[in-house]
C-alpha cells in the first residue's frame, strides 16, 4: 500500500529566504505526483505537477523535483513571502492512472515578515 | 467557468442524525471523487464516481456511508447515524477529458 510522508510537519522562515519541503513515497511505481497548497478553511490548489517520466517541474518560484526510483520528491520555494504560508500537500497516483490520489500529511509552513 | 462546488460549507449534526454533502462539478466534468480529511491526519480517497456510476469505492468505509452522482444534479456524500468520529473535512474533486483534477473548498462536518 502507498505511503506518502512529508517532512518537516510545520517550517517558519523569516521572509525572503529561500525553502525545501520533501516528499517521500514507498512505492516507486507512480503515475505522476502533485504538490498542491492548502490554505486554512480552504479546498486544494494544485500547483505543480511531475508526471513519472520528468524529473522536474517549474512555476514562477516553485520548482519540484521528482526521484523516482528513490522514492522522493522536492518543492522548492525561492525569496518566501508572506503569502506563501500555508500547508503544502504533496500527492501521488498509481500507474493505473486513476485519480486515487495518495496524499501526505502536509507541511505547515509560515513566512515570518 | 465556476469550480467545483460543495455545500453546505459547514455543517452540525448530532449523533445519530443523518448528513448530507453536496458536489456540483466543474461545467463538463463527468469524474468525480470524495476525500475525507480527519484532524491531523492526511486526506483520504473515499469513492470515484461517474455519472450514475460508481467506479471505485475502495475507501468507503463499510456501513453508514454512500455515494451517488445520478445523471442529473449533484453528487452526494450521504452519512447515515452519524458519530464522533465522522467529524471532518470532506472535499470532493472533479476531471474532466484533460484528466486534470480541480478539488471544492470542502464540507466541514461537525458531530456533537
Amino acid at each position: 500500500k502507498q505511503e506518502v510522508t512529508q517532512i518537516p510537519a510545520a517550517l517558519s522562515v523569516p521572509e525572503g529566504e529561500n525553502l525545501v519541503l520533501n516528499c517521500s513515497f514507498t512505492d516507486s511505481a507512480i503515475y505522476n505526483l502533485q504538490w498542491f497548497r492548502q490554505d486554512p478553511g480552504k479546498g486544494l490548489t494544485s500547483l505543480l505537477l511531475i508526471q513519472s517520466s520528468q524529473r522536474e517541474q517549474t512555476s514562477g518560484r516553485l520548482n519540484a523535483s521528482l526521484d523516482k526510483s528513490s522514492g522522493r520528491s522536492t518543492l522548492y520555494i525561492a525569496a518566501s513571502q508572506p503569502g506563501d504560508s500555508a500547508t503544502y500537500l504533496c500527492a501521488v497516483t498509481d500507474q493505473t492512472g486513476a485519480n486515487n490520489l495518495f496524499f501526505g500529511t502536509g507541511t505547515r509552513l509560515t513566512v515570518i515578515p | 467557468n465556476a469550480g467545483v462546488m460543495q455545500n453546505p460549507r459547514h455543517l452540525v449534526r448530532r449523533r445519530g442524525q443523518e448528513a448530507r454533502l453536496r458536489c456540483s462539478p466543474m461545467k463538463g466534468h463527468s469524474h468525480v471523487y470524495w476525500y475525507r480529511q480527519l484532524p491531523e491526519e492526511g486526506l483520504k480517497f473515499m469513492v470515484y464516481l461517474q455519472k450514475e456510476n460508481i467506479i471505485d469505492e475502495s475507501g468507503m468505509p463499510k456501513e453508514r456511508f454512500s455515494a451517488e452522482f445520478p445523471k442529473e444534479g449533484p453528487s452526494i456524500l450521504r452519512i447515515q447515524q452519524v458519530v464522533r468520529g465522522d467529524s471532518a473535512a470532506y472535499f470532493c474533486a472533479s476531471s474532466g477529458p484533460g484528466n486534470t483534477i480541480y478539488f471544492g473548498e470542502g464540507s466541514w462536518l461537525t458531530v456533537v
